[in-house]
């Protein structure tokens, strides 16, 4: 079955204790994004990957790391914790080369944390 | 980057009626996307429309876009109970920017049986 999945999809930490969000797609694709969804704000774009090795800042990048080392994972890193950070994220992945109805974004079930 | 603004913020029909959402955006586009969100779930895509079209139909859904107001529109038409959910635009940026993925902050749709 093709999907996007991420682990945790819940998680509780304290303030400045390192943790990472893991993303892994099984379609091939070369594109993967990452976002996170608060309340009044909608989604907004954490860091995106036009294919490995290639990576560049969404709208809100500050406090977060990525890497993209395979074509199917996508972790997202959050090296300390902040309560600010607090939110339900989500991953996406796309092709991004091809027949023109690509583009389409595959969204991953999202991981709600929480930063105590 | 701003985010996009959708309107109206909510909207609540009876079902068999047609619903409309707006989108306005703020960049050079390639392409602006509709999503669909039920309560807190990933989102789903629904329709995608490039900058050199003006309009798109899949089944129930029409979609438009004017790039020269830098709009767009998502019709449902004959809503169901089923169509309950958020609605997200959002705009695939061009150019040196491509990549870059802006949402709309949504539209809550309501569609009582």
């Amino acid at each position: 079955e093709a999907q996007v999945t991420q682990n945790p999809r819940y998680l509780i930490t304290v303030t400045g204790k390192k943790l990472t969000v893991t993303c892994s797609q099984n379609m091939n694709h070369e594109y993967m994004s990452w976002y996170r969804q608060d309340p009044g704000l909608g989604l907004r774009q954490i860091y995106y990957s036009m294919n490995v090795e290639v990576t560049d800042k969404g709208d809100v990048p500050e406090g977060y790391k990525v890497s993209r080392k395979e074509k199917r994972n996508f972790p997202l890193i959050l090296e300390s914790p902040s309560p600010n950070q607090t939110s339900l994220y989500f991953c996406a992945s796309s092709f991004i080369w091809g027949a023109p109805a690509t583009d389409t974004q595959y969204f991953g079930p999202g991981t709600r944390l929480t930063v105590l | 980057s701003q985010q996009g603004e959708e309107d109206p913020q909510a909207l609540s029909i009876q079902e068999g009626e047609n619903a409309t959402m707006n989108c306005s955006y703020k960049t050079s586009i390639n392409n602006l996307q509709w999503y669909r969100q039920n309560s807190g779930r990933g989102l789903v895509h629904l329709i995608l429309i490039r900058s050199n079209e003006r309009e798109k139909h899949s089944g129930r859904l029409r979609v438009t876009l004017d790039t020269s107001k830098k709009s767009s529109s998502l019709l449902i038409t004959a809503s169901r109970a089923a169509d309950t959910a958020s609605y997200f635009c959002a705009e695939k940026a061009g150019g040196t920017s491509y990549g870059k993925l802006t949402f709309g902050q949504g539209t809550i749709l309501t569609v009582h049986p």
